[in-house]
């Protein structure tokens, strides 16, 4: 079985602060995990994904996150916020190693940005 | 290249009645999937087809709702007859193989039951 906590259901920043958004997952295998993003009225768009290679990823829109397999965590940063990054976002993960491929989905976290 | 397209984007529909939610995949997508986001929870998945074949449906929610993808290009859910906890908003995805993941979305079709 797989999961994964969104520790957060809202975080408020203000423009040009760091963002940190958390995520801790379970997977009985080895995970592929994933961030989505969600704009109002857009559809979800992967911002990055892990698969078992470099432990820090580098996704779109400067923002990136680490692989902690002794904290099993992945959480999403970005140095700098801006007000464009005001949406939705999904930590997700999909059990590779078990076969399947359905993605299981966070509750999301809702980033607010102010000037 | 055209991405996932979903229509219609909203739909109001009563208690008992039919509807049919359409999902074009991106041109050449064996991988079609249909997830849901009732509101308040989390997106969840409803089922896979590859090309017109359904690989996984375990998360359909019970027979009143049909995905088909005739010809393994479109498809359609269709829920007969809807009940007002189907509403939500419904996501569809396509990938060009199983890619474990990092398929493209849809915008999504926002589906109230009154």
């Amino acid at each position: 079985a797989q999961s994964v906590t969104q520790l957060d259901s809202h975080v408020s920043v203000s423009e040009g602060t760091p963002v940190l958004l958390r995520c801790n997952y379970s997977s009985s295998y080895s995970p592929s995990l994933f961030w989505y993003v969600q704009h109002p009225n857009k559809g979800l768009q992967l911002l990055l994904k892990y698969t078992s290679a470099a432990t820090l990823v580098k996704g779109i829109n400067g923002f990136e996150a680490e692989f902690k397999k002794s904290e099993t965590s992945f959480h999403l940063t970005k140095p700098s916020a801006h007000m464009s990054d005001a949406a939705e976002y999904f930590c997700v993960v999909s059990d590779q190693g078990g076969g399947g491929n359905k993605l299981t989905f966070g509750t999301g976290t809702q980033l607010k940005v102010e000037l | 290249e055209a991405g996932v397209t979903q229509f219609p984007s909203h739909s109001v529909i009563e208690k008992g009645q039919t509807v049919t939610l359409r999902c074009d995949p991106i041109s050449g997508h064996d991988n079609l999937y249909w997830y849901r986001r009732v509101m308040g929870k989390e997106i969840k998945f409803l089922l896979h087809f590859v090309k017109e074949s359904k690989q996984d449906e375990s998360g359909m929610p019970n027979n009143r709702f049909l995905a088909e993808r005739t010809g393994g290009t479109y498809s359609t859910l269709k829920v007969q007859p809807a009940e007002l906890e189907d509403s939500g908003v419904y996501f569809c995805a396509s990938s060009l193989q199983n890619m474990g993941g990092g398929y493209t979305f849809g915008s999504g079709t926002r589906l109230t039951v009154v």
